[in-house]
């Protein structure tokens, strides 16, 4: 079974601070990585994704990707209490399945 | 409307009914994929449909769940003789296409299901 690694925090940053979400996952030979964002009660909003390694920039928000570490991550800045979430990293396996992280809880405090 | 419509959004079921959920992938997708997120668990993948044709169901529970993508008409998940251990949010989510690397899955705003 391919495993999705992320911290579950909370993770708790003052508003207009940078924000930085982690991920981990196992299969080495992984393509296609992805950030959706889930509000309390409501589905997964796609956020980014990635698949060449480096740094990729939407706005406030930058997906980073290191395929030898096998780590994916992902930067709010200046984050605001609108962004509290939670985000899950979501890896891609052969034949299209999505398998996701538990998901790291963001709270941006004003 | 173009996202992805899933109904009803909220579905109450004694045990042993059966519970049907619905999915009308975003407008142009012929891919679809059901998610289930039991509470305060991770999003787990459970069939991945094309019309007609079921692709993959590795996620799927092998007795009571079943679920189809006619040529005409919404997805549906099927689950019979419901069991509490079976309330969850069930998401659908649909795609444009299946191999490249960009290609994305777009969620709809999901059945939260309750068995009584």
């Amino acid at each position: 079974q391919k495993e999705v690694e992320q911290n579950s925090g909370p993770l708790s940053v003052p508003e207009g601070a940078i924000a930085s979400l982690n991920c981990t996952y196992s299969d080495r030979g992984s393509q296609s990585f992805f950030w959706y964002r889930q509000y309390s009660g409501k589905s997964p909003e796609l956020i980014m994704f990635i698949y060449s390694n480096g740094d990729k920039e939407d706005g406030r928000f930058t997906a980073q990707l290191n395929k030898a570490s096998q780590y994916v991550s992902l930067l709010i800045r200046d984050s605001q209490p609108s962004d509290s979430a939670t985000y899950l990293c979501a890896v891609r396996e052969y034949g299209n399945k999505l398998v996701f992280g538990a998901g790291t809880i963001l709270r941006v405090k004003s | 409307n173009a996202g992805v419509m899933q109904n009803p959004r909220h579905l109450v079921r004694r045990r042993g009914q059966e519970a049907r959920l619905r999915c009308s992938p975003m407008k142009g997708h012929s891919h679809v994929y059901w998610y289930r997120q039991l509470p305060e668990e991770g999003l787990k993948f459970m069939v991945y449909l094309q019309k007609e044709n079921i692709i993959d169901e590795s996620g799927m529970p092998k007795e009571r769940f079943s679920a189809e993508f006619p040529k005409e008409g919404p997805s549906i998940l099927r689950i019979q003789q419901v069991v509490r251990g079976d309330s969850a949010a069930y998401f659908c989510a649909s795609s444009l296409t299946s191999g490249g690397p960009s290609d994305t899955q777009y969620f709809g705003p999901g059945t939260r299901l309750t068995v009584l």
